[in-house]
Order: C-alpha cells, then structure tokens, then sequence
C-alpha cells in the first residue's frame, strides 16, 4: 500500500518568513495530492491540491510542487502571518480502486508575530 | 450550504463501554468516508461507503467496530467493547461524486474519543 512521508512534524518561523512542508510518497499509481490546514479546534479545509500532469500550482501565498520522479511534493507558505498556524496534513490518492488518499502524520507549523 | 457534522463532539467512556458516533455529510454527497487521527501520527482511513454500500472497509481495525449508513444519509460508526487504543479523533468525510479520486473531501469537526 502507499505510505506517505511528512517533515517535519513541527515548524516555528517568524511572520514574515516562508515555511515549506515536504511529503513523499512511495506508489507511483497515486496521481492526487491535497494538502488540508486544520486550525485549533477546527475540521481539516482543503487548502490546495495538484494533479499528477502539474508541476507547480499557485494560489495567493501559497504554493505546491510536485516531482513525480522523486515521488515527492511540497506546500510553500510565503509571507507567513498568525493565522497561517495550523497542523498542514498532505495526503497521496491513488488513480484507481477505491481512490482512498493516505495522508501523512501532519506538520505543526507556528508563526511568531 | 451546512457542512459534514459529526456528534458528539466529545466522548469519555470507560473500557468495555459501548460508544456510537454519528455523521451527517453534506446533502447529496454519495461517499462517506470514517478516518481516525490518534495523537501525532496521521489520518488514517476507516472506511468507505458509497450511498448506503461499503466500498471499502479493508481499515477497519477490528469487529469491534460497526458502521451503518442505512437509507445513504448519514452514518453511525459504533465501537463495542471499547478498548483504551480506540482513543482518538474519529473525522468523517463526504464527497460528491462516486468513483471519481480528485473529488474533494469535505471533512467533519470530528469527536474526540477517550477510553479511561
């Protein structure tokens, strides 16, 4: 079965600084890659996903890359504020069966005002 | 439109104890899904239902666990016994369209689950 890897586990930064979480995964069939933000107390939001024909997408401040090759994706966050304090889940879904992504442990990112 | 919500939100129980939580995805979603997170380790699938069918329960732990979704509404996931390692957060999820693995899963608030 697919495993996803997640690093790192905890991550402190100053507002204003980029973080960059990484994930790999290890089944070459997985072609979805969402990343969710689950804030204190709240329900996991879909933030950002990619497909596997897509290298890099954007949205606002943040940003996701994938490298099939390396079997590896990223989430970047520039110009990190407070309330981008979150554990930032990524998850690896396969392109058949029953599509059940496998999501990795979970990054606990805090941005310092 | 309302979101999935899960209840209770919060659930003590003792070992040996019969516990059963609820999901009511979002109206009209065909897939629901059950996930469990235990403290710092990751999301991990329970299984999955299409409408009222279980497409996939191969992460369920054990036959302790019994999830329903009778009439393809909502879902009840009961634990019976409960043992102390079945303490975590239980999310259920839904999304729209059967069958298609880009959809987007739109996760509940979750119910914390602790066996004393």
């Amino acid at each position: 079965g697919e495993n996803v890897e997640q690093h790192p586990s905890t991550l402190s930064v100053q507002e204003g600084d980029s973080a960059v979480i990484k994930c790999t995964y290890s089944d070459s069939a997985s072609n979805y890659f969402p990343w969710y933000k689950q804030e204190l107390g709240k329900r996991p939001q879909l933030i950002i996903d990619i497909r596997s024909n897509v290298g890099e997408k954007k949205d606002q401040r943040i940003a996701v890359t994938l490298n099939k090759t390396a079997k590896h994706f990223s989430l970047h966050i520039t110009e990190t504020q407070p309330e981008d304090s979150a554990v930032y889940f990524c998850a690896a879904t396969p392109s058949g069966g029953s599509y059940i992504p496998t999501f990795g442990r979970g990054t606990s990112l805090i941005v310092h005002p | 439109e309302a979101g999935v919500t899960q209840f209770p939100s919060h659930s003590v129980i003792e070992k040996g104890q019969t516990v059963t939580l609820r999901c009511d995805p979002i109206s009209g979603h065909d897939n629901l899904y059950w996930y469990r997170r235990v403290m710092g380790k990751e999301i991990k699938f329970l299984l999955h239902f299409v409408k009222e069918s279980k497409q996939d329960e191969s992460g369920m732990p054990n036959n302790r666990f019994l999830a329903e979704r009778t009439g393809g509404t909502y879902s009840t996931l009961k634990v019976q016994p409960a043992e102390l390692e079945d303490s975590g957060v239980y999310f259920c999820a839904s999304s729209l369209l059967a069958g298609a693995g880009t959809d987007t899963q739109y996760f509940g608030p979750g119910t914390r689950l602790t066996v004393l």
